[in-house]
């Protein structure tokens, strides 16, 4: 089993609907969790950390479930600039290391 | 732009030969970490160096290898090249080790293609 799991996708949603991202964990000493964007043949950029109480940035909603292990990110009103891969991060396990998913691309269809 | 720059941006080697990448980081950053990111991959924790020494490695080999300056620029050597070898190697520069904050400043990458 890998350490982060992410459904590969894609996700082939209509502008404007909502569409959320889940991502499991299997370390459950994991202490911090985030989620990246890289857009095609681009570097990862830093969309959001993900708090313990959830936190909003925008259309953008991430949570985390520490019981279920998981946690997932909510793109409300998707704009077509939102098409990407969307990658999880989980640090933890005493190694301060960043264990990357291996990402869900989302396309976003006008 | 992050400020963090990786030359070659693309490159072709074949089985056997060796590579040094380059990054240079962003400004006041002392930690840089190296990836591998294969296609349809997330990217794989190479290797993190912090004023100058190594501080933690992933699992790969010892071919892969590493250097940080002390204008805390980073080299990438990987000797023996195998064809899995290809992908897309990033820099990330932070500015403490990325166990305290999570946000690494990417480089575009260089893209390393072996045949």
């Amino acid at each position: 089993r890998k350490e982060v799991e992410q459904d590969p996708g894609p996700f082939n949603v209509p502008e404007g609907a909502t569409v959320a991202f889940n991502c499991t964990y299997s370390n459950s000493a994991s202490q911090s969790f985030f989620w990246y964007r890289q857009d095609c043949r681009k570097e990862p950029k830093l969309l959001m950390s993900v708090y313990s109480s959830g936190n909003e940035d925008g259309r953008f909603t991430a949570q985390l479930n520490r019981a279920s292990q998981y946690i997932s990110l909510l793109i409300r009103d998707s704009k077509l600039s939102d098409s990407a891969t969307y990658l999880c991060v989980v640090i933890g396990g005493g190694n301060y290391q960043l264990i990357w998913g291996a990402g869900t691309k989302l396309i976003i269809k006008p | 732009e992050t400020g963090v720059t990786q030359s070659p941006t693309h490159l072709i080697k074949t089985r056997g030969q060796q590579v040094t990448l380059r990054c240079s980081s962003q400004s006041g950053h002392n930690t840089v970490s190296w990836y591998q990111q294969a296609l349809g991959q997330g990217p794989q924790f190479i290797f993190q160096y912090y004023r100058e020494e190594e501080n933690g490695r992933g699992n790969f080999p010892p071919r892969f290898s590493g250097l940080q300056f002390p204008n805390y620029s980073s080299e990438l050597n990987v000797n023996a090249l195998e064809l899995d070898d290809s992908a897309l190697y990033l820099c990330a520069s932070s500015s403490r080790t990325s166990g305290d904050t999570g946000e690494l400043f990417f480089g575009e990458g260089s893209r390393l293609t072996v045949l």
